[in-house]
């Protein structure tokens, strides 16, 4: 089974400051016929159902702000928030479907320093 | 509008059952495949199990803690997934959400409690 291990489990930005996690997949998650890596990004509010932010570990959804990006292939991603708002506190998940048994990591809550 | 609409949660006894619904509209849901994911309280999100649709083989994959106790199948022709939950135990509690991946359900609370 893949596991996903996110780091760090928490940290405090200061508005308008870069925000970034990473992700780190115990096994490669790039399927090499397409060359695609079956990695998404995750924000969750309380109270809210879970919002897809990136697929395919870059792709942003649509109406998603800029400020939000994916980076990374095969075990290693990284999601940049360049610009920390404070709509943008959350807790952030990444989430692979590569294997039969698809899994988020543990998550990341980030705050407003 | 996609929309994801969950019902059937609740109150449940150890050991008991309970089948959670989620009606789908604004897509074409024989296409989809579908997901549950839960988090329990204070918890992460928690991938529960998958179904492909029928195109895709209609192949069921579920998550170690509850393969062999939940169960989940879809009616393309109601336009509903399920989710069947037996045996259940404690460590169920949670709120549980069903998804295509891009659109949530609202999340429905099951409580496993004597």
């Amino acid at each position: 089974d893949i596991v996903l291990t996110q780091s760090p489990d928490s940290l405090a930005v200061s508005l308008g400051e870069r925000a970034t996690i990473d992700c780190k997949s115990s096994q490669s998650v790039l399927y090499s016929s397409n060359n695609k890596n079956y990695l998404a990004w995750y924000q969750h509010k309380p109270g809210q159902p879970p919002k897809l932010l990136i697929s395919w570990a870059s792709t942003r959804e649509s109406g998603v702000p800029d400020r939000f990006s994916g980076s990374g292939s095969g075990t290693d991603f990284t999601l940049t928030i360049s610009s920390l708002q404070a709509e943008d506190v959350a807790v952030y998940y990444c989430h692979q479907y590569y294997s039969a048994l698809w899994a988020f990591g543990q998550g990341t809550k980030v705050e407003i320093k | 509008e996609v929309q994801l609409v969950q019902s059937g949660g609740g109150l449940v006894k150890p050991g008991g059952s309970l089948r959670l619904p989620c009606a789908a509209s604004g897509f074409r849901f024989s296409n989809a495949w579908m997901m549950w994911v839960r988090q329990a309280p204070g918890k992460g999100l928690e991938w529960v199990g998958r179904i492909k649709s029928k195109t895709d083989g209609g192949t069921i994959d579920y998550a170690p803690p509850v393969k062999g106790r939940f169960s989940i199948s879809r009616d393309d022709s109601k336009n509903t997934l399920y989710l069947q939950m037996d045996s259940l135990k404690t460590e169920d509690t949670a709120v549980y959400y069903c998804s295509t991946s891009s659109h949530w359900g609202q999340g429905t609370l099951v409580t496993v409690s004597s």
